[in-house]
């Protein structure tokens, strides 16, 4: 099926362990992006690939790296996990800015808990 | 900085009566606006885009939202809804100018159809 694949769907970390989500997407899409969702908050951006080969800071990018791994593959990293990144986290991608192709492809999620 | 205000946090109507949810932006500069809805558990799905010419745009499932650039506005509307419109809406925006597709997203307006 095409569209954006993101692993694990749940995980449950302890305090200052790390962790790598996993986003795929198979539409040969330029940008990729990675939001995380709190009640209340909508979701922030944490970091974004405008194209392959090119990482940027988001609005919330402090505790997190990225990897742009090729144009398919753009992963999460938390290298020591603190209770305020339990979170769900969203991967997007999207194509370059085409009048009828405007709009993000959203992975069903990855639902973390830090403990 | 682009900003997006989603004034209702929650929004509780009854089935078969009309609903608006609201959203205003903030950028003066030439905006794309999105709204997206994301069901319980789930990633979010482009519900409608508004780009360019009419300003009134609809989705398949009923639901229509009006540009309205003096206002900085692009309230989502439906005349009649549905048990099944239960979710949670995103209003987003995007700066046309930019190389690739940056959106910001509301805080979100979740609504809950009761019978």
């Amino acid at each position: 099926n095409a569209g954006v694949t993101q692993t694990p769907k749940f995980q449950v970390l302890k305090t200052g362990q790390s962790m790598t989500l996993q986003c795929a997407q198979d539409m040969n899409h330029n940008s990729m992006y990675w939001y995380r969702q709190d009640p209340g908050m909508g979701l922030r951006l944490i970091y974004y690939s405008a194209s392959e080969g090119t990482t940027d800071k988001g609005e919330v990018p402090n505790g997190y790296n990225v990897s742009r791994l090729n144009k398919r593959e753009f992963s999460l990293r938390l290298e020591s996990a603190a209770p305020s990144q339990t979170s769900v986290y969203f991967c997007a991608s999207s194509v370059t800015p085409g009048r009828d192709s405007y709009g993000y492809t959203f992975g069903s999620g990855t639902r973390l808990t830090v403990v | 900085a682009q900003s997006v205000t989603q004034l209702d946090s929650q929004v509780p109507v009854f089935e078969e009566a009309p609903v608006e949810l609201r959203c205003n932006y903030s950028s003066s500069v030439s905006v794309y606006l999105f709204w997206y809805v994301q069901y319980p558990n789930q990633g979010l799905q482009l519900l409608l885009k508004y780009l360019s010419g009419s300003t009134l745009v609809e989705s398949i499932n009923g639901f229509e939202a009006e540009f309205n650039k003096s206002q900085t506005s692009f309230h989502l509307r439906k005349p009649s809804v549905h048990i099944s419109d239960t979710a949670e809406y995103f209003c987003a925006v995007s700066d046309i100018n930019t190389g690739f597709q940056k959106l910001v997203f509301g805080t979100g307006t979740r609504l809950l159809v009761s019978p």
